[in-house]
């Protein structure tokens, strides 16, 4: 298996753009879960899903930010409209509900100037 | 409320000496707890849980962490550190009275001098 796979793996853009984010999970895990890394703040859960369905998403920061799993081979991350401060490594990670381990992508990291 | 205390923000250690990485925690319930490797420009590694059981959990890469319950910690160590542990290191606890939700510490970076 490839892996948990993310893209696009760099992002620029200027303040006020949509962005994006990608994530495709390891076949057969049906958590996915989205997290953002940042100096100041550390790893924080944003949302994470079990079967497609969102499950929690109270560390989603604002309205400007969203998610969805349309299948379960595919998730997103939108930023809409995008702000320097949201500026971060965003990683997603799976897991299966049988095990503890979360396996993470490689991550996407944002730049918003 | 979950959380997790890394005291260290940075942990330095000679080649072929033993390193211990420290993490505390709180948590309400039963804690399930974890560590997890960052090498730059890559996502978390897993390397070693614990759920129940004994409190002495080995791991991948000759890893291993104590769970002690009276003192909430849950200490990584290594009995000989190699110059390519040198990476950030994450406790992370998930309290099973709050579904999947994990909680990441602040990390430690490891530094393994030659």
């Amino acid at each position: 298996d490839a892996g948990v796979i993310q893209s696009p793996r760099h992002e620029v853009t200027e303040m006020g753009q949509e962005v994006t984010l990608r994530c495709k999970p390891i076949s057969g895990h049906d958590y996915l879960f989205w997290y953002r890394q940042t100096m100041m703040r550390g790893l924080e859960l944003l949302i994470y899903f079990n079967n497609n369905v969102p499950i929690d998403d109270s560390g989603m920061p604002e309205d400007r930010f969203s998610a969805k799993m349309p299948n379960a081979s595919f998730s997103t991350l939108k930023i809409q409209p995008s702000e320097p401060r949201d500026s971060a490594v965003y990683f997603c990670a799976t897991q299966t509900s049988g095990s503890y381990e979360q396996y993470f992508g490689p991550g996407t990291r944002l730049t918003v100037t | 409320a979950q959380s997790v205390a890394q005291p260290e923000d940075q942990v330095n250690v000679a080649e072929g000496n033993p390193l211990t990485v420290k993490c505390t925690y709180s948590v309400s319930g039963n804690p399930y707890l974890f560590w997890y490797v960052q090498y730059p420009n890559r996502g978390l590694q897993f390397l070693l849980k614990y759920i129940t059981g004994d409190n002495l959990v080995k791991g991948s890469y000759g890893f291993e962490a104590e769970f002690n319950k009276s003192q909430t910690s849950f200490h990584l160590k290594k009995p000989s550190a190699l110059v390519s542990d040198s990476a950030l290191y994450f406790c992370a606890v998930r309290d099973n009275n709050y579904g999947q939700n994990f909680v990441f510490g602040p990390g430690t970076r490891l530094s393994v001098l030659p």
